[in-house]
């Protein structure tokens, strides 16, 4: 059974810094793309970031790109978010997914962790 | 980008019904369209891939189809347990685009 999930969401300051991590199991980590997608507060899915199998490969929205970095730990089967100069408007539940590779749906989701940036 | 619109926004049918989403792409994105499941409080599930391809232990009421700008998604047979935000998905290039989704309500 395929499980994700994710960790470090809570409060923060506007330019403030977070950091999210999503560990994975049941599937082989290695070789699957990983994604962020967010969801802010009553609103549709909006696309974060993905990396590659190798983390060779990294893409960003252009609302995060220069403030959150994406990266992987394969030896420990976990995606991480970095998350500086955050914006209220950076405030959602922020999901990983996986897909089989950087271009696919995304197959299976965590649960979501939510951050909200607020002063 | 690559914008997807959805439509209706918002859907209230009856159980048994038939219901068609409709998602339409502003350029051509071949085949690369996905659709999504969420009901409240839960993580998106996935439904169809490639825009007619049921994803693993997926109902057989839902269906896909379509190609280039223009799909759907059709739920034969609509149950109670269908309510839900459903989203179409792009991921034929970057950045990925979600539609804007379409509320299923059961009168």
């Amino acid at each position: 059974e395929v499980q994700l999930l994710e960790s470090g969401g809570g409060l923060v300051q506007p330019g403030g810094s977070l950091r999210l991590a999503c560990a994975g199991s049941g599937f082989d980590f290695s070789i699957s793309a990983m994604n962020w997608v967010r969801q802010a507060p009553g609103k549709g899915l909006d696309w974060v970031s993905t990396i590659s199998g190798s983390g060779g490969s990294t893409y960003y929205a252009d609302s995060v790109k220069g403030r959150f970095t994406i990266s992987r730990d394969n030896s420990k089967n976990t995606v991480f978010l970095q998350m500086s100069s955050l914006r209220t408007e950076d405030t959602g539940v922020y999901y990983c997914a996986q897909a089989p590779r950087v271009v696919s749906p995304c197959d299976y989701w965590g649960q979501g962790a939510l951050v909200t940036v607020s002063s | 980008d690559i914008v997807l619109t959805q439509s209706p926004d918002f859907l209230s049918v009856t159980p048994k019904e038939k219901v068609t989403i409709t998602c339409r792409a502003s350029e051509s994105i071949g085949g690369t369209l996905h659709w999504y499941q969420q009901k409240p409080g839960q993580s998106p599930k996935l439904l169809i891939k490639y825009a007619s391809q049921s994803f693993s232990g997926v109902p057989s009421r839902f269906s896909g189809s379509g190609s280039a700008t223009h799909f759907t998604l059709t739920i034969d047979s609509l149950e109670a347990e269908d309510a839900a935000t459903y989203y179409c998905h792009q991921s034929t290039e970057f950045p990925q685009t979600f539609g804007q989704g379409t509320k299923v309500e059961i009168k």
